[in-house]
Order: C-alpha cells, then sequence, then structure tokens
C-alpha cells in the first residue's frame, strides 16, 4: 500500500535562518505531489505541484521553492525564513494518470514556527 | 477561477445533536466536490466525495453529503455527532487543469459540547 512520509512533525527556526522540509512517498511511481500551506486559521492554500521529476510549478510568489530531486521525494526549501513563513505545510499526492477527480492523500504536516 | 466558501468557520453543537456544514462552490463545469477531515496536529484525511449519478453521498464515520446544482452547495451533515468529530472540516473541488490540484474551503472548526 502507499504512504506519505513528512519529516520534521515540528520545527522551530529564527528569522534568517533556511528551511527544508522533506515529503517521501512509498509504494507508487512517478506519483503527482503537492506542497500546502494552511496559516493559523485560514484554509489550505496551494503552494507548488509537481507532475515528475525536475517539474515544479509554483502557484504563488513567495519566500519559498520546491525541487524534486528523485521519483518519490519533494521537498520544500527558503534561503532565509520570514515571520509569515509560520504555518502548518502539508505533502500530498496523487497517482500519475489519475484523473483529476481521485482525491489527495496526505502527509501528517509539518508545523514551522518562525521566531 | 474555482473556488469553494465555508461560510461558517466555527460551530459548536452538543454531543448527539445533527451536524450540518455548509458548502458553496464556484465552478464553471461539472464540479467535483470532496470534504476532508483534519484532527488537531494532522493531515487530512477523506471522508467523501462527488463526483457523479447520486447526489446523496455516503462516506466514513456516518457522513454523508447533498450536492445541490441548483444551489452551488455541497453541505456536509451527520445525524449524531460524537465528542470525536471535534476537528476541523475543509470541502474542495478539484478542477481539470495542470497539476489536478484541489482548491480548498477555508474550513469549518467544529467544537463539541459534552
Amino acid at each position: 500500500s502507499q504512504t506519505i512520509h513528512q519529516w520534521p512533525a515540528t520545527l522551530v527556526q529564527p528569522v534568517g535562518s533556511p528551511l527544508s522540509l522533506e515529503c517521501t512517498v512509498e509504494g507508487t511511481s512517478n506519483p503527482n505531489l503537492y506542497w500546502y500551506r494552511q496559516a493559523a486559521g485560514r484554509g489550505l492554500q496551494l503552494l507548488f505541484y509537481s507532475v515528475g521529476i525536475g517539474q515544479i510549478s509554483s502557484e504563488v510568489p513567495q519566500n519559498l521553492s520546491a525541487s524534486r530531486p528523485q521519483d518519490r521525494q519533494f521537498i520544500l526549501s527558503s534561503k532565509k525564513l520570514l515571520l509569515s513563513d509560520s504555518g502548518f505545510y502539508l505533502c500530498a499526492w496523487r497517482g500519475q494518470g489519475s484523473s483529476y477527480n481521485s482525491p489527495l492523500h496526505f502527509g501528517n504536516g509539518t508545523r514551522l514556527t518562525v521566531t | 477561477a474555482q473556488s469553494v466558501t465555508q461560510p461558517d468557520i466555527h460551530i459548536t453543537v452538543s454531543e448527539g445533536a445533527s451536524l450540518e456544514l455548509r458548502c458553496n462552490y464556484s465552478y464553471g463545469a461539472t464540479p467535483y466536490l470532496f470534504w476532508y477531515v483534519q484532527s488537531p496536529g494532522q493531515g487530512l484525511q477523506l471522508l467523501l466525495k462527488y463526483f457523479s449519478g447520486d447526489t446523496l453521498v455516503q462516506g466514513i464515520k456516518g457522513f454523508e453529503a447533498e450536492f445541490k446544482r441548483s444551489q452551488s452547495s455541497f453541505n456536509l451533515r451527520k445525524p449524531s455527532v460524537h465528542w470525536s468529530d471535534a476537528a476541523e472540516y475543509f470541502c474542495a473541488v478539484a478542477s481539470n487543469n495542470a497539476g489536478n490540484m484541489l482548491t480548498f474551503g477555508g474550513g469549518t472548526r467544529l467544537m463539541v459540547k459534552p
């Protein structure tokens, strides 16, 4: 069966420090991968998605970047964190070739607090 | 562009009472709709989905949702709420664009009184 892992679960970082959040999927090949952010009291905002290795699409301009160095690995990064980057970051996947009406499968999230 | 609105940010119900969470969507074609639940500090779990056919959809944990095209709504219901249902609920619509991402509503936080 397919599983998705995110780490770390929680992270406290000072303003201006770098960031690297990792997400991996097991049990499937060539998935579509997504990074969402959930700010306090707000809904989910799509940040990036990837349909293949090295293919990254950004939905909103911001202080973050994403990379997909391997088929089932999706990394969210920042060179210098801002206070506004605090939030709950969720990675999700969907099977490659799945109909667009197939659901997303989410990881357990990373709680990032920038101080 | 598609959008989803969940008018109620917070809802409090008593345990055993019925529940209805509202969701309104805006989408140019036939919508594909989802409800997800998020327990505190956790990821999102799919409750149910609507693609076509019967407009009353059954999901896990005793939840159901009804699609009403004339009202552009997809409200989530449960006849009798349990304390363990306290969580945040998200409605989402699928879009047939590059990446096939979901657009989520702002969420409704459900609190259950004993």
